[in-house]
């Protein structure tokens, strides 16, 4: 049975730093991988989408790797802003079911002005 | 476009009522995810279609859920009877399969009470 672990379950960082959220998963055969932003109260926000043939994927200041082989993915974020405290989740895509996605359980990242 | 719509975004009810949840897609999408989101268990997926036809239905807590699509354009998540413990936010999203680009495209959410 998949499982997604995320680490650490809340980060503070001063403004401008850069910054790393983890993603673990305990089956390599993935369909994709998918990194979320929930603001609170509000749905789910697609940030970053890594097929599992890929290594990695950009999006401004947001960067996404993906390791297969040892389970784990990494949001890279630069030059953090006060504006990108939410919720990070990442989202394992099971091989051969489609789009049924694993989450885990979020990092809340609070970055302080 | 206007993206996910689901309604209603917030239901208050007592234990026992019916409850439904509505959800429309986005236009041009083939799937559709039903999720449930609580502190103690995270988001999970309660059911998928694919064209309109349930797909995988094992995230369904028990017989009291039950979701159709009649439609493309058009699904509901009912509860029957409703307890206390299904009190929680659903979430609808939905996503164009089998292109590689599989990104789900999640509505506002549904905040469900259940007294």
């Amino acid at each position: 049975k998949q499982e997604v672990t995320q680490i650490p379950a809340a980060l503070s960082v001063p403004e401008g730093e850069n910054l790393v959220l983890n993603c673990s998963f305990t089956d390599s055969a993935i369909y994709n991988l998918q990194w979320f932003r929930q603001d609170p109260g509000k749905g789910l926000t697609s940030l970053l989408l890594i097929q599992s043939s890929q290594r990695e994927q950009t999006s401004g200041r947001l960067n996404a790797s993906l390791d297969k082989s040892s389970g784990r993915s990494t949001l890279y974020i630069a030059a953090s802003q006060p504006g990108d405290s939410a919720t990070y989740l990442c989202a394992v895509g099971l091989n051969n079911q489609g789009g049924k996605l694993i989450f885990g359980q979020g990092t809340e990242l609070s970055v302080k002005p | 476009d206007a993206g996910v719509i689901q309604s209603p975004r917030h239901e208050v009810t007592e234990m026992g009522q019916e409850v439904t949840l509505r959800c429309k897609p986005i236009s041009g999408h083939n799937s559709l995810f039903w999720y449930r989101q609580t502190m103690m268990r995270g988001l999970e997926l309660l059911i998928y279609f694919n064209n309109n036809v349930p797909i995988d239905d094992s995230g369904m807590p028990e017989d009291r859920f039950s979701a159709k699509m009649p439609n493309a354009s058009f699904s509901t998540l009912k509860i029957q009877p409703s307890e206390p413990r299904d009190s929680a936010v659903y979430f609808c999203a939905s996503s164009v399969l089998g292109t590689g680009r599989d990104t789900q495209y999640f509505g506002p959410g549904t905040r469900l009470t259940v007294l």
